[in-house]
């Protein structure tokens, strides 16, 4: 099956910081996610980016498919920023269940 | 526009009883899918569920299992528990399978 990979594993920041995390994924796929999951469990969505670069205020994503992988972008990072950040991917609609890589978590320090 | 709502919050059992948690999805939603949560750890793919039937499970032993019902609501059973069955269980669904998942915010399961 597909194999998802992020980096870093962990990193540790000071509020106003900025960061990119990475997702890297083995085969193609017709669905990329990008999951905040906060300090309650909570798995709150970012972006559904299969190809190319969205922005929602200080996130920002890029998938370059052809390359097979993901960067997220925070600026200006918050306290509120901590948790963990996941990426998934399913390869296909037909059957294939969606695979979680195994998430970046991110402190950020006052 | 309801989300995705998970029951009970929170669970306790004891090893060998049985645990039914419960999923409703967002409307218009048919594809329901559960994950387990391990203490700092990843999610794991438990079960999808779309239009009542099970289109795909993970690797989990039968114990494991669950329904859809006719109004896409679902249902995870887990039987003959064990302690490392103890997790947070979260459900997402989707309007139709690739299109993004949305999820609630789990049930804690504790086995004792």
């Amino acid at each position: 099956g597909i194999q998802v990979e992020q980096s870093p594993p962990d990193l540790i920041l000071q509020e106003g910081a900025n960061s990119t995390l990475r997702c890297n994924f083995s085969d193609s796929v017709n669905n990329l996610q990008w999951f905040h999951q906060n300090p309650w469990g909570q798995l709150i969505n970012l972006f559904y980016i299969p190809s190319g670069t969205k922005q929602n205020g200080r996130l920002s994503a890029t998938t370059v498919a052809t390359e097979r992988y993901s960067l997220l972008y925070i600026s200006s990072s918050q306290t509120t920023d901590s948790g963990v950040y996941f990426c998934a991917v399913v390869r296909d609609n037909y059957g294939q269940n969606f695979v979680f890589g195994p998430g970046t978590r991110l402190s950020v320090l006052p | 526009e309801a989300g995705v709502t998970q029951s009970p919050t929170h669970l306790i059992k004891t090893r060998g009883q049985q645990a039914t948690l419960r999923c409703s999805p967002i409307s218009g939603h048919t594809s329901v899918y559960w994950y387990q949560q391990a203490l700092g750890l990843g999610l794991q793919f438990l079960l999808w569920y779309d239009e009542g039937e099970e289109r795909n499970r993970g690797n989990f032993p039968p114990r494991f299992s669950g329904r859809q019902f006719p109004n896409y609501s679902s249902e995870l059973n887990v039987n003959a528990l064990e302690l490392e069955d103890s997790a947070l269980y979260l459900c997402a669904s989707s309007s139709w399978h690739g299109s993004p998942l949305h999820f609630g915010n789990g049930t804690r399961l504790t086995v004792t």
